[in-house]
């Protein structure tokens, strides 16, 4: 089975700071990843596909980038609404979710 | 309106059954694959199952194989889990989910979930 391993577990940062997680996968899977951002007692929502391609109607403050085993997610300048907890998740074989990163406010 | 909407949750005590079950509209639910992703409370996300459009081709989670088997009613937009011999650790909420291809399996629509716990 592929681990994914998400650091770090908990981030606190402020409105306009760049932010960034990151996603480690145990074996290589190719850029078969995803990211999802969810906040409490709501469903995920899809934010990145293939490692780097946005999803419709994301902002563009959101980017993220990798291949291999090492990924990570990039908020350009925190928004109020970005206070949530990320998830990455590979889909090379079956899917697996990283454990979460919870951005909070500083 | 595109949506997925879960229902069927509820207490359940160890080693019963349950169906949960999950209406989808506003989209040719036909031509997508479909999964359950459950999370424990206060916890990650956990993929449970995953189903093809026509059925034929099932994958199941180590944890519940055996005991869970996911289905599919095209005709009624409708996908279902079926838990049985449930343990406390199944307790969860469930969400069913769109997967965007067949060999693409991200999650580009959710449900709200519908809560399943298992105690006695």
């Amino acid at each position: 089975d592929i681990q994914m391993t998400q650091s770090p577990s908990t981030l606190s940062a402020s409105v306009g700071d760049r932010v960034t997680i990151t996603c480690r996968a145990s074996q290589s899977i190719s850029s078969s990843l995803a990211w999802y951002q969810q906040k409490p007692g709501k469903a995920p929502k899809l934010l990145i596909y293939k490692a780097s391609s946005l999803e419709s109607g994301v902002p563009s403050r959101f980017s993220a980038s990798g291949s291999g085993t090492e990924f990570t997610l990039t908020i350009s300048s925190l928004q109020p609404d970005d206070f949530a907890t990320y998830y990455c998740q590979q889909y090379n074989s079956y899917v697996t979710f990283g454990g979460g990163t919870k951005v909070e406010i500083k | 309106q595109v949506q997925l909407v879960e229902s069927g949750g509820g207490l359940v005590k160890p080693g019963g059954s349950l169906r949960v079950s999950c209406a989808a509209s506003g989209f040719t639910f036909s031509d997508d694959y479909m999964s359950w992703i459950r999370q424990a409370p206060g916890k990650g996300l956990e993929w449970v199952s995953y189903i093809s459009t026509s059925g034929s081709n099932i994958y199941y989670a180590d944890s519940v194989k055996g005991r869970f088997t996911i289905s599919r009613d095209n005709a009624k937009n409708s996908l279902y889990l079926q838990m049985n011999s449930l343990r406390a650790e199944d307790t969860a909420v469930y969400y069913c989910a769109r997967v965007r291809g067949w060999s693409n399996w991200y999650f580009d629509l959710w449900g709200r979930g519908t809560l399943v716990t298992v105690s006695s």
